[in-house]
């Protein structure tokens, strides 16, 4: 069955500092794999995804996420961290069902220190 | 273009009293989820739809009902609220492609006491 893990509930660190939220999945038939990001008490946006095309994904305000297919991982970094990425942050798997089922997995806060 | 729009922001209910969720999308999308969000536990499946007048259960339906009479609408159903349907509601939209992104509602904030 397909699942999606992210490592660390709760992420904090400082502005200007690196992001980096870990997301691991298992699928058994290439996955499309996406990040979305919920600021509090909004819905969720879709930072990147993956389609199978380059394996390096850049996304809006310089997020970006690597797939590597041998490590079933789908990390998100971002060089330079700003107040405003503090947030949930949701990493999800599509499934070709007849539906196109996504599993999000349980989600990172990120804080951002001053 | 509004996108996904949901309605009411927040309630609260009464044990056993009923409610309806609005949702929807000016995208002619035709995929439409309905997901619950409790802390900690990311978002699981209610309901889907394919299209008008098609619907199917998700992960965790009891409790709930829908319809999809329009391509633009996809309420949701609380026949009889319980606490245990305290939660925050999302609603989803795609197209029909393969790229499978969804597009999510501003949510619903129902507490049932």
């Amino acid at each position: 069955a397909q699942s999606v893990t992210q490592l660390g509930s709760h992420v904090s660190v400082s502005e200007g500092a690196l992001v980096l939220l870990r997301c691991n999945y298992s699928s058994s038939v290439p996955p499309y794999l996406f990040w979305y990001v919920q600021y509090p008490n909004q819905g969720l946006q879709l930072l990147l995804k993956y389609t199978s095309a380059a394996t390096l994904v850049k996304g809006i305000n310089d997020f970006e996420a690597e797939f590597k297919k041998s490590e079933t991982s789908f990390h998100l970094t971002k060089p330079s961290a700003h107040m405003s990425d503090a947030a949930e942050y949701f990493c999800a798997v599509s499934v070709k069902t007849s539906y196109d089922k996504v599993i999000f997995g349980p989600g990172t806060s990120l804080s951002v220190i001053p | 273009n509004a996108g996904v729009t949901q309605t009411p922001k927040f309630r609260i209910l009464k044990i056993g009293q009923s409610m309806t969720l609005q949702c929807t999308q000016d995208m002619n999308h035709n995929y439409m989820y309905w997901y619950r969000q409790d802390p900690g536990m990311g978002l699981k499946l209610i309901y889907y739809s394919v299209g008008a007048g098609i619907t199917d259960k998700g992960e965790v339906p009891n409790g709930y009902n829908v319809s999809r009479s329009t391509t633009e609408d996809f309420p949701l159903r609380l026949e009889l609220a319980a606490p245990s349907q305290t939660s925050v509601y999302f609603c989803a939209s795609r197209s029909s492609n393969r790229h499978y992104e969804q597009y999510f509602g501003p949510g619903t904030r129902l507490t049932v006491t």
